[in-house]
C-alpha cells in the first residue's frame, strides 16, 4: 500500500517566494495533519483536517501560511511570502478516525 | 507548561542495558497515547500504541499512569538499532489533535 506521499522532498528558494508544498494521504484516511518540525521547537501541529474540513489551524504561525484540502486525497500548504525563518522539515500525516498517525518523508524547506 | 514533555536526553547506554523513558502530559482529557520512533532525517514511525493496562511488544513495554498523567516506554536488551529519538504522543478526547513531546534521543553504545 502506498504511504502518505509529499512532494518536493526538498525545497530551496529566496526569501518572498512562494512556496507550496504537496501531500496525498493513505487511500480511505478522514483525517490530514501538516506539521512542522525544527530543533528548537520540535514538532509543531500547524493545521489539520477532518474530512477535508479545517478543524484547527491554531498551530498556523502568520498569516503567510496558508492550508487547503480540495478533495479526499489532496492537501497543500502554502507559505507566501517565504522567509529564512521559516525553514524547517513540513511533515504531512494522515489517520483514520483517531487511530495511528502516518507520516509522509517530509520536505525539506531552506529558505536563503 | 507545555501539553507533552519529556526529557530530551541524550540517555548513552550499552548494548543490552535496559532504558527507560518517562513523558508527562497536561490535559487530563487526553484519551489516547502512543511511543513513535524517529531517525535522523526519516519520519516519525509509529512504534506502538499505549493501553490502559499496559502492553508490550517484544523488547519494548509500554505504560500508561492516569492519575499521575504520565506515559512509560521501557527497552530491554538494548540494540545499536535501537538508537533514535522517542517521541510521546498523546490525542486528546473530543479532538483530532495529536500532539507530540520534543522526543527524548537514545543512543546505544558497543
Amino acid at each position: 500500500d502506498a504511504g502518505v506521499i509529499q512532494s518536493p522532498r526538498h525545497e530551496v528558494t529566496e526569501m518572498g517566494q512562494e512556496v507550496t508544498l504537496r501531500c496525498k494521504p493513505i487511500s480511505g484516511h478522514n483525517s490530514l495533519f501538516w506539521y512542522r518540525q525544527t530543533m528548537m521547537r520540535g514538532l509543531e501541529l500547524l493545521i489539520y483536517f477532518n474530512n477535508n474540513v479545517p478543524i484547527d489551524d491554531s498551530g498556523m504561525p502568520e498569516d503567510r501560511f496558508s492550508a487547503k484540502m480540495p478533495n479526499a486525497s489532496f492537501s497543500t500548504l502554502k507559505i507566501q511570502p517565504s522567509e529564512p525563518r521559516d525553514s524547517a522539515v513540513y511533515f504531512c500525516a494522515s489517520s483514520r478516525s483517531n487511530e495511528k498517525l502516518f507520516f509522509g518523508s517530509g520536505t525539506q524547506l531552506s529558505v536563503l | 507548561r507545555k501539553e507533552v514533555e519529556q526529557d530530551p536526553g541524550p540517555f548513552n547506554v550499552p548494548e543490552g542495558a535496559t532504558v527507560a523513558f518517562n513523558c508527562t502530559y497536561s490535559n487530563s482529557a487526553s484519551q489516547s497515547f502512543f511511543w513513535y520512533r524517529q531517525d535522523c532525517r526519516k519520519e516519525p514511525k509509529l512504534l506502538m500504541s499505549v493501553y490502559s493496562s499496559g502492553n508490550e511488544d517484544g523488547r519494548f513495554t509500554a505504560q500508561l499512569n492516569r492519575a499521575s498523567q504520565y506515559i512509560s516506554l521501557l527497552i530491554r536488551d538494548s540494540k545499536l538499532s535501537d538508537s533514535a529519538t522517542y517521541l510521546c504522543v498523546v490525542l486528546t478526547s473530543g479532538t483530532y489533535k495529536y500532539i507530540f513531546g520534543t522526543g527524548t534521543r537514545l543512543k546505544v553504545l558497543a
